[in-house]
């Protein structure tokens, strides 16, 4: 199957600081890559819809200020959580659906882990 | 999207069938059945989908009713790796909509 990374797969930062993570579709082209949230017992939550070459769209409730999206290409997608707190420690996973299949399969990064103590 | 109703969780005995249920009565006829599994602390991933027929590939088959009000996801001999929660997703087969997912079943394979 089609193979999405992303990286880094944990991260630990301070309160305040800016975390990047990177999701890269390593097989096939992407024109749109989405990321979603976890927390602990939940299921994922979509944050955010990234078109590349265009502005991302938001889910209702998720600041688009504190969570910038860039798609700068058919193969990649960044989520900078900017000026991170506690609360943003969650479980980050990002999915992308290939191009080129008909059918509406998306395929999933292993996920960032965000500790921010 | 069409809502669906799966049982929180369910234990399955290794190297047994494990059958995971999920209804969607309210399904629409150009809605798939889509099937995803997380394992702890990993992305999901796909499984199997299917729009009437019963469909399978490697990893399992799923069934769909005649009414397609409702689908089981088979493993046909469940290993300890099988264990995860399992996403059953109703949906339209639009290019570039994303997935919700529901609360999904945690299966449970036990030695």
């Amino acid at each position: 199957g089609a193979v999405v990374s992303q990286h880094p797969s944990r991260v630990i930062c301070k309160s305040g600081t800016s975390v990047k993570i990177e999701c890269r579709s390593l097989d096939f082209q992407a024109t749109t890559m989405f990321w979603y949230r976890q927390f602990p017992k939940q299921s994922l939550m979509l944050m955010a819809t990234s078109n590349e070459g265009s502005k991302a769209t938001y889910e209702q409730g998720v600041e688009k200020d504190k969570f910038l999206i860039n798609h700068a290409s058919l193969t990649l997608s960044t989520l900078t959580v900017t000026s991170a707190h506690p609360e943003d420690s969650s479980f980050y996973i990002c999915s992308a659906r290939p191009v080129s299949i008909a059918k509406n399969i998306q395929y999933f990064g292993a996920g960032t882990r965000l500790s921010v103590l | 999207d069409a809502k669906t109703t799966q049982p929180p969780s369910m234990d399955c005995a290794e190297g047994r069938a494990a059958n995971l249920p999920c209804n969607h009565s309210t399904i629409s006829g150009n809605e798939y059945v889509y099937w995803y599994r997380q394992i702890h602390s990993q992305g999901p991933q796909y499984i199997i989908h299917g729009l009437k027929n019963n469909e399978t590939n490697e990893m399992a088959s799923l069934i769909i009713t005649e009414d397609r009000k409702s689908s089981t996801l088979i493993l046909p001999h469940a290993t300890l790796r099988d264990t995860a929660v399992y996403y059953c997703i109703v949906r339209v087969d639009n290019a570039g909509n994303m997935l919700t997912f529901g609360g999904g079943t945690r299966l449970m394979v036990k030695p």
